[in-house]
């Protein structure tokens, strides 16, 4: 069963760059039909989607975190990353890594559609000087 | 800006069954969309539950179906068990771009 672990710092500074990554194990991050996400989740709030990543590189970013966001893989190391630049004490929160599938019927030639189906556990990001 | 929107609190008796929808404001949510729901206790990450508006994941108990309602995704719970007291999110996909409800409290009592 797939496996994903996030790892970083836990502090960062206003202004500098948050960088995390996520580790899959359990499987390879570059088989199947995979984007590779991110979430996060400030304390007492609800879930909030960064981005995505399609092993060929192909990403796709909420608008209003894109012009602050690099999402990357690294096949050869079963990872991908998180930068999130210029942050400030609002880009606090638990950030979590995703495995986003896209499920077909048992023919596999029908598209069922997109789930995100594996979570990591989580790793709370806190910005403070 | 889309916004997905999601009851903020619902409570339900134990055995009992409720709904909770996730309508979106660009209209009405069709299959299109895949409409994912998830279920997350305090302290503990999301769980899978629902994709493509109404099929379950392997682990997924029975009593959760999805379905559209009204032009709203919707997760009935059939049956409620206390130990389904926990926060509900909904997704949809708008294309390439995901957003997420904000989230359903619901209470079991």
């Amino acid at each position: 069963q797939v496996q994903l672990q996030e790892s970083g710092p836990g502090l960062v500074k206003p202004s500098q760059t948050l960088s995390l990554t996520c580790t899959v194990s359990g499987g390879s991050i570059s088989s199947g039909s995979y984007y590779w996400s991110w979430i996060r989740q400030p304390a007492g709030k609800g879930l909030e989607w960064i981005g995505r990543i399609y092993t060929s590189g192909s990403t796709n970013y909420n608008p209003s975190l894109k012009s602050r966001v690099t999402i990357s893989v690294d096949t050869s190391k079963n990872q991908f990353s998180l930068k999130l630049s210029s942050v400030t004490a609002a880009d606090t929160a638990v950030y979590y890594c995703a495995r986003d599938s896209y499920y077909y019927d048992s023919s596999g030639y029908y598209l069922l559609g997109p789930a995100i189906d594996y979570w990591g556990q989580g790793t709370l990001v806190t910005v403070s000087s | 800006q889309t916004v997905v929107t999601q009851e903020p609190s619902l409570t339900v008796s134990p055995g009992g069954t409720v709904t909770l929808t996730c309508a979106s404001s660009t209209g009405a949510v069709t299959s299109g969309y895949y409409p994912n729901w998830f279920q997350q206790k305090p302290g503990q990450a999301p769980r899978a539950l629902i994709y493509s508006t109404s099929n379950k994941h392997s682990w997924t108990p029975a009593r959760f179906s999805g379905s559209l309602l009204g032009g709203k995704a919707a997760l009935t719970l059939s049956g409620v068990q206390p130990e389904d007291e926990a926060e509900y999110y909904c997704l949809l996909y708008y294309g390439g771009v995901v957003v997420f409800g904000g989230g359903t409290k619901l209470t079991v009592l």
